[in-house]
């Protein structure tokens, strides 16, 4: 089985603009979640997608945003970058959500100037 | 609020020894708890979990932990530590709807 891949595995972007990161789960599993890690605040949890519905939500402002598709793949949106959203940003796919193993992917490499 | 504490955020160990890294987490109700490693440059694996029933977890590549409700801890051992074993290691935990990773503790192995 093919794991979780993400794309890109790096960006350079300025400040004020916006990022749109993919991420394609494991086949068969239904939950995505994304993670920010930085060295500073370590992993933090963004957010949760399953069948297509935020169902978790970390403490992130609103420029972070989700959605998942039918076929689960999801995407993260991070609206008018700022300098500390440099990360590397980590998707993690899993039957049933939270509880379950998670599966990640390599991470996207975010470097905003 | 829930928390997960890794004491120590570099830990060295000699090739052959035992492996100790510390979690605790924050409680009243036992968390789901997992242990994972992650390798330089790559995502992050799990290495065990702990849901319900037995308290002490068997994981992959030797490693166990045990899960503690009266001292709220999980800490994470192997027997004989390889130099394979070096990596950054994190504990975490999920509780309602949030997941918590602690700031995660890098072993270093010395031959």
């Amino acid at each position: 089985k093919a794991g979780v891949t993400q794309t890109p595995r790096y960006l350079i972007k300025t400040r004020g603009q916006q990022v749109t990161l993919s991420c394609s789960p494991i086949s068969g599993h239904r939950s995505v979640s994304w993670y920010q890690q930085t060295p500073g605040q370590g992993l933090q949890f963004l957010f949760e997608y399953f069948s297509e519905t935020q169902r978790n939500k970390g403490n992130f402002p609103g420029r972070f945003s989700g959605r998942q598709f039918s076929n689960s793949r999801s995407e993260m949106n991070v609206s008018t970058l700022e300098l500390g959203d440099s990360a590397l940003y980590l998707c993690a796919s899993s039957l049933g959500g939270l509880r379950d193993t998670q599966y990640f992917g390599p991470g996207t490499r975010l470097t905003v100037l | 609020a829930q928390s997960v504490t890794q004491l120590g955020s570099h830990v060295s160990v000699s090739e052959g020894a035992l492996v100790l890294l510390r979690c605790n987490y924050s409680s009243s109700v036992p968390p789901y708890l997992f242990w994972y490693v992650q390798y330089p440059n790559q995502g992050l694996q799990l290495l065990l979990k702990y849901t319900t029933g037995a308290t002490l977890v068997k994981g992959i590549n030797g490693f166990e932990a045990e899960f503690k409700k009266s001292e709220t801890s999980f800490h994470l051992t192997k027997p004989s530590a390889h130099m394979s074993d070096a990596a950054e290691y994190f504990c975490a935990v999920t509780h309602g709807n949030q997941f918590y990773f602690g700031t995660g503790t890098s072993l270093t192995v010395i031959p």
